[in-house]
């Protein structure tokens, strides 16, 4: 089945413990993403990926650091995180930029 | 960069009745304009797109319409149903990625 996966899907940390949430495709992807939703702000774009090795700033990437070593995994590493950071984060898939996206389930993190 | 300002936040409706959601974008050169559903507890799923060589779209009860001279597009849905509840996300290409609206939170009175 064509999916995208996120682990975990649910995680409570403290500040400054640095954790890491995977994104795996099948669809052999070149572009991959990664979106915080936040209630009234819709979707922010935190990094994205063009293809391997490729990674780029969205509108919201302080904090954040991601890496695109294989075409299939784009993992999303918060180093330090902060309350601010509490939020569901989604990772989203698509053939190119302006084909669909794909998005996996999402991934609520609370940062205490 | 491009922003995208998307109208009403939310929009209750009687079954069987049409909805129509707004956005307006910024920049000028955005060719590419996808509408995003999402249902509670998932991501956004794509129900329909349009480029900015055509000025309307349609799959069922579904149409998407382009005024590139405003800036401006809008989803309709004809015939509602239970079914439609969820937030619908418009969205336009900017430089590199796509810019989102806020969202609409469509309700579907019975």
């Amino acid at each position: 089945e064509a999916q995208v996966t996120q682990n975990p899907r649910y995680l409570i940390t403290v500040t400054g413990k640095k954790l890491t949430v995977t994104c795996s495709q099948n669809m052999n992807h070149e572009y991959m993403s990664w979106y915080r939703q936040d209630p009234g702000l819709g979707l922010r774009q935190i990094y994205y990926s063009m293809n391997v090795e490729v990674t780029d700033k969205g509108d919201v990437p302080e904090g954040y650091k991601v890496s695109r070593k294989e075409k299939r995994n784009f993992p999303l590493i918060l180093e330090s995180p902060s309350p601010n950071q509490t939020s569901l984060y989604f990772c989203a898939s698509s053939l190119s930029l302006e084909d669909t996206q794909y998005f996996g389930p999402g991934t609520r993190l609370t940062v205490l | 960069g491009e922003n995208v300002e998307q109208h009403p936040s939310t929009l209750s409706v009687q079954e069987g009745d049409s909805a129509v959601i707004k956005c307006t974008y910024s920049d000028s050169a955005s060719n590419y304009f996808p509408w995003y559903k999402q249902e509670l507890g998932k991501g956004p799923q794509l129900i329909i797109d349009i480029r900015s060589n055509v000025g309307e779209k349609k799959d069922q009860r579904i149409a998407v319409t382009l005024n590139k001279t405003a800036k401006h597009f809008s989803l309709h849905i004809t015939e509602t149903q239970p079914e439609d509840s969820a937030v619908y996300f418009c969205a336009a290409m900017g430089n590199y990625q796509l810019i989102w609206g806020a969202g609409t939170k469509l309700i579907i009175k019975p």
